[in-house]
């Protein structure tokens, strides 16, 4: 049964600085693994979708990065602003054909 | 597009009161479905559909709760009655594909409180 797992629950950084945060699964047989945003008492915003067979994907300050064999992902932030203030969660597929599972998310707070 | 519209975005009501959320999938897709977003136990999997059919709502949570997709283009989640553990944001998405590969979007969400 794939379980996905987000520590820290929440962290706290100030303005300006990279972060990275963590996103490890059980089961290393994915079909892809997707970052999604979440402000508060709003929906959910795709950020990043990285496919089985890809290494990382990038959008301007985010990098997304996926390692299988260690069932690892990691979503980095360049330059943090407060704007970066959110939930982040990631999110993968039980199998090719099945809805996706979510970690419980990381909330995170850029410091002005 | 205008993405995946929800409604109502807030909803009150009371104990025992019939419930019906309501979701607009984007033009095209051919797989929807209903999340539960809760402090406790985060986000689950309700149920969803591909062509319009139900594939899997093994994460239904009991006989109260029902889904429908009448067509492509519209789905309701049915809560008969309500019970003050309900209360949480239900999530409607949609995808382009059937299962995982190309990602879902998600809409704003409806804000349900039974008191």
């Amino acid at each position: 049964k794939q379980e996905v797992t987000q520590i820290p629950a929440a962290l706290s950084v100030p303005e300006g600085e990279n972060l990275v945060l963590n996103c490890s699964f059980t089961d290393s047989a994915i079909y892809n693994l997707q970052w999604f945003r979440q402000d508060p008492g709003k929906g959910l915003t795709s950020l990043l979708l990285i496919q089985s067979s890809q290494r990382e994907q990038t959008s301007g300050r985010l990098n997304a990065s996926l390692d299988k064999s260690s069932g690892r992902s990691t979503l980095y932030i360049a330059a943090s602003q407060p704007g970066d203030s959110a939930t982040y969660l990631c999110a993968l597929p039980r199998n090719r054909d099945d809805k996706i599972i979510f970690g419980k998310g990381t909330r995170l707070h850029i410091l002005p | 597009d205008a993405g995946v519209i929800q409604s109502p975005r807030h909803e009150v009501t009371e104990m025992g009161q019939e419930v019906t959320l309501r979701c607009k999938p984007i033009s095209g897709h051919n797989s929807l479905f209903w999340y539960r977003q809760t402090m406790m136990r985060g986000l689950e999997l309700l149920i969803y559909f591909n062509n319009n059919v139900p594939i899997d709502d093994s994460g239904m949570p009991e006989d109260r709760f029902s889904a429908k997709m009448p067509n492509a283009s519209f789905s309701t989640l049915k809560i008969q009655p309500s019970e003050p553990r309900d209360s949480a944001v239900y999530f409607c998405a949609s995808s382009p594909g059937q299962g995982a590969t190309y990602g879902y979007t998600f809409g704003s969400g409806t804000r349900l409180t039974v008191v």
